[in-house]
This record gives structure tokens, C-alpha cells and sequence, in this order.
């Protein structure tokens, strides 16, 4: 079974530039979180889908993030303008059903650093 | 929100000892405690979890306890083999039995596991 896929694996940008990560979670799987790791930390989550609806996206820094989720399947999480502090890994994880602690299966990361 | 305190950062242990990792959680209303294994330049793994109606669980060389009254929760590794070094996070979620809510995850900061040969 293939596993969630991330794209790009790295990405160096500017500061106030924008960028956007993708993510394609395990086929079949109803929900889907962005995690934000900066180093040194845990991760935290950022947003939270139920197939293609917001489920939990209170700790998502609207003012310069976004995301969507369209048919219920891939993902984009956008930033823009991007900050310095916006340096992370940001992490892209996916469980099978919309069942409460069903285990999250998490993708490599794009690791992003702001210059 | 939820707050999960994880001690210590950082562990060394000789290869054939056991380790233990500890955290505590903030918020009474969880119900269920993961913990990941993340090597470097990968995303976490699943490796253990528990729900809040159960105080103990084993998977041959890994067990997890937890202590709800104390809002405490420790991960032990028997038997430590060098492919055990990674950086280890517990979590900490509350989700509703019926499903469908919000139950994403709060992380600890992580404890990097080292394994001496």
C-alpha cells in the first residue's frame, strides 16, 4: 500500500514570496491533517478535513495560510506572503475512516526554509 | 487547549538496557494517548497507543502505561537494539465516541533516543 506523498520534499523561498505544498493522502482515506514541525518541536496541527469539509482549523494562521482540499482526495496548503518564522517541516498525515483515534498515517514532510 | 509536557530531551542508554520516556498532559477531557517514532527526514510512525479505559499495554519490546488520575502516560522500551535510536513523541487527543470531530493531535517536544553500542 503506498503510502501519503508529499511535494516538494524542499523548498527555500524569500520572505513575503508565496508557496504552496501538496499533498496526496493514502487512497481511501476519509481524513486528512496539515501538521506544521519546527525544529526541535512536535508537530502541530494546522488543519484538519473530513473528506472535503474543514473539520478543525483553529490553530491555522488565516491571515496569511490557506488550504483546500477538492473532492475529497489531494491537498494544498498555502502561505502567503511567507514569514521567517515560517521555517518548518510541514507534514501531511491521513486516516482511513472518520472514526475518532484512528491511527494517522503521516507523509515524509516539505521541509521550508525562509530566507 | 491541550498542554503535553515529554521528559526528558534527550536519553542515552547502553544497547540491551531499558528506556523510559514520560509525559504529562493538561487537559482531563482526553482519551487517547500515541506514541511516534520519527527518523530523520521522515514523518512520525505509529508505534504504541493507548485509550483512556485501559492503564497498560504491551507490544513484545514496548509497553505503555497511564495513569488518568495523575495525567501521566510513559512509554518503556525493553532490550534497547541500536535500530531503536530516532526521536520519540507521545500526543495527547480528545475525540467523541459517535466520530466525525475534530481529533487532531498535540504533540510533546520530542526525546531524541540514543542507543550506545
Amino acid at each position: 500500500e503506498a503510502g501519503v506523498a508529499q511535494s516538494p520534499r524542499y523548498k527555500i523561498i524569500e520572505k513575503r514570496q508565496s508557496v504552496a505544498f501538496w499533498c496526496n493522502p493514502i487512497s481511501g482515506h476519509a481524513t486528512l491533517y496539515w501538521y506544521q514541525q519546527i525544529l526541535g518541536q512536535g508537530p502541530k496541527l494546522l488543519i484538519q478535513f473530513q473528506n472535503n469539509g474543514v473539520v478543525d482549523d483553529s490553530q491555522l494562521p488565516k491571515d496569511r495560510f490557506s488550504a483546500e482540499r477538492l473532492k475529497g482526495v489531494d491537498s494544498t496548503l498555502k502561505i502567503q506572503p511567507a514569514k521567517l518564522e515560517d521555517s518548518a517541516v510541514y507534514l501531511c498525515a491521513s486516516t482511513l475512516l472518520a472514526l475518532p483515534q484512528e491511527t494517522q498515517y503521516f507523509g515524509p514532510g516539505t521541509r521550508l526554509l525562509v530566507l | 487547549g491541550e498542554n503535553v509536557e515529554q521528559h526528558p530531551s534527550t536519553l542515552s542508554v547502553q544497547e540491551g538496557d531499558s528506556a523510559v520516556i514520560k509525559c504529562t498532559y493538561s487537559d482531563s477531557a482526553s482519551n487517547y494517548f500515541p506514541w511516534y517514532k520519527q527518523e530523520l527526514g521522515k514523518g512520525p510512525q505509529l508505534i504504541i497507543d493507548i485509550r483512556s479505559n485501559v492503564g497498560e499495554k504491551k507490544d513484545q519490546r514496548i509497553a505503555v502505561t497511564l495513569n488518568k488520575t495523575a495525567k501521566h502516560f510513559s512509554l518503556h522500551i525493553t532490550e534497547t537494539q541500536p535500530e531503536d535510536s530516532a526521536v520519540y513523541f507521545c500526543a495527547a487527543s480528545f475525540a467523541m465516541y459517535s466520530g466525525g470531530g475534530a481529533d487532531g493531535l498535540t504533540f510533546g517536544k520530542g526525546t531524541h533516543l540514543i542507543i550506545q553500542p
